[in-house]
Parts: C-alpha cells; structure tokens; sequence
C-alpha cells in the first residue's frame, strides 16, 4: 500500500523559501495519479496548496501560485514543495497527498504531516 | 470564510445517526464530485467519501454520502466514541480553480 513521508525544516526566517520534500513508498510516482500539498494552520481547516500530475503538469491554487513550486523527481520516488518569501501567515502543518487518478480535488492518501513554522 | 460552508459542531449519542452538512454553488458542489474527510485528534485527515457518495475500502457502510443541487451531506449511523473527530468536505471550484474545502465540523459523541 502506498505510504508518504514528509521531511523538511520545522523552522524557516520570514521572507526564506520554504522547502520540504515527500518521499513515496509502495507505489512508483511515474505510474499515475496527482500528487499534492495540503497545509493547515494550527486550530484551523485544511487550505490546498497545488497539485502535479505524474508526468509533471502542475496546478496550484491561485492564492498562493505567484509563490509557489510543486515538482517531481520520479528516480528518487519524490514529490517537493518550494514556497518562497513566507511570513507568519504560512506557520502549518503541511501533508503531502495523492490525488485521483484523472483528478487533483481527491486526497485519497496522506502523509502523517510536518509542522513548519514562520518566525525570526 | 472558507468557500464551502459546514456547521462549525454537531453532537449526538452513542448509537445515534448524525449528518454533518456541506454547501456551496454551481462552481463547485453544483457541478463537481465532492469527497468527505475525517480528521482524528493529531491525526492527519482521511479519505472517507468520493465522487459525493462512494467509500474507499476499509471504510465501513456506517458512513455515507449523498448530493442535492449545491448541498451534500455526510451520514454516520450507530456512532461510536472512535468517531470524535473533525469532518472536513471538498471539491473543485471551476471558478476558482483551486481544490476549496469546508471549514470543518467537529463531531462530539456525547
């Protein structure tokens, strides 16, 4: 069964980029399905942060697009997440996901999740 | 203000059947498959409805969902202490392009 691990920084300086790294077990990325980020501030509901297709064709949630970079790397088995010029605002648990098979807006498996926050 | 909007708590007895409830409109529920997650306290969220009324294996039939216009609704029957927990639902919005999500209800058996 597929099985996804987030790893990264628990800590990043404002205005930094953010990058954490989701590494895939059980199931080849190059195979299928959309893989994303979900993030969720503390106390709060869950905000979608993009999606990438297994052959590489992102999508990102408008809101956050101009910041954001979601990309694959099929020979390590990997999906990563690059979030530039971050403030407080940004302070969440973030999970990696896979999607549908033809559908970004299904999470059909989670990752346990990483807390990352924003502060000097 | 989350662009699907779900009641905040619901409560019921052991035993007893809830529904937690989902709105929005035509750009999202309307005209798009929605899915129903449950979030253990902790935990990360998972799957438990698809494509508005569809269950992942492993998920048993206590749990149900059904779609009317730009509303859905989540079903649990004879409730369990286990399932204390936030529900979350989610779609496409075709007018936002992005994945929205309802803000969340958080079920308390009593």
């Amino acid at each position: 069964q597929v099985q996804l691990q987030e790893s990264g920084p628990g800590l990043v300086k404002p205005s930094e980029s953010l990058s954490l790294t989701c590494t895939v077990s059980g199931y080849s990325i190059s195979s299928g399905y959309y893989w994303g980020w979900i993030r969720q501030p503390p106390g709060k509901g869950l905000q979608w942060i993009g999606s990438i297709s297994h052959n590489g064709s992102p999508y990102y949630n408008p809101s956050l697009k101009s910041r954001v970079t979601i990309s694959v790397d099929t020979s390590k088995n990997q999906l990563s997440l690059r979030l530039s010029s971050v403030t407080a605002a940004d302070t969440a648990v973030y999970y990696c996901a896979r999607g549908g098979s033809n559908t970004v807006a299904v999470a059909n498996n989670w990752g346990q999740g990483t807390m990352v926050s924003v502060s000097s | 203000q989350s662009v699907l909007t779900q009641p905040p708590s619901v409560s019921a007895a052991p035993g007893q059947k809830v529904t937690i409830s989902c709105s929005g409109g035509s750009s999202n529920i309307g005209n798009n498959y929605v899915s129903w997650y449950q979030q253990l306290p902790g935990t990360a969220p998972k799957l438990l409805i698809y494509d508005n009324n569809k269950r992942p294996s492993g998920i048993p039939d206590r749990f149900s969902g059904s779609k009317s216009g730009t509303s859905v609704t989540l079903g649990i029957t004879g409730l369990q202490t286990g399932d204390e927990a936030a529900y979350y639902c989610g779609t496409w919005d075709s007018s936002l392009s992005a994945v929205v999500f309802g803000g969340g209800t958080k079920l308390t058996v009593l």
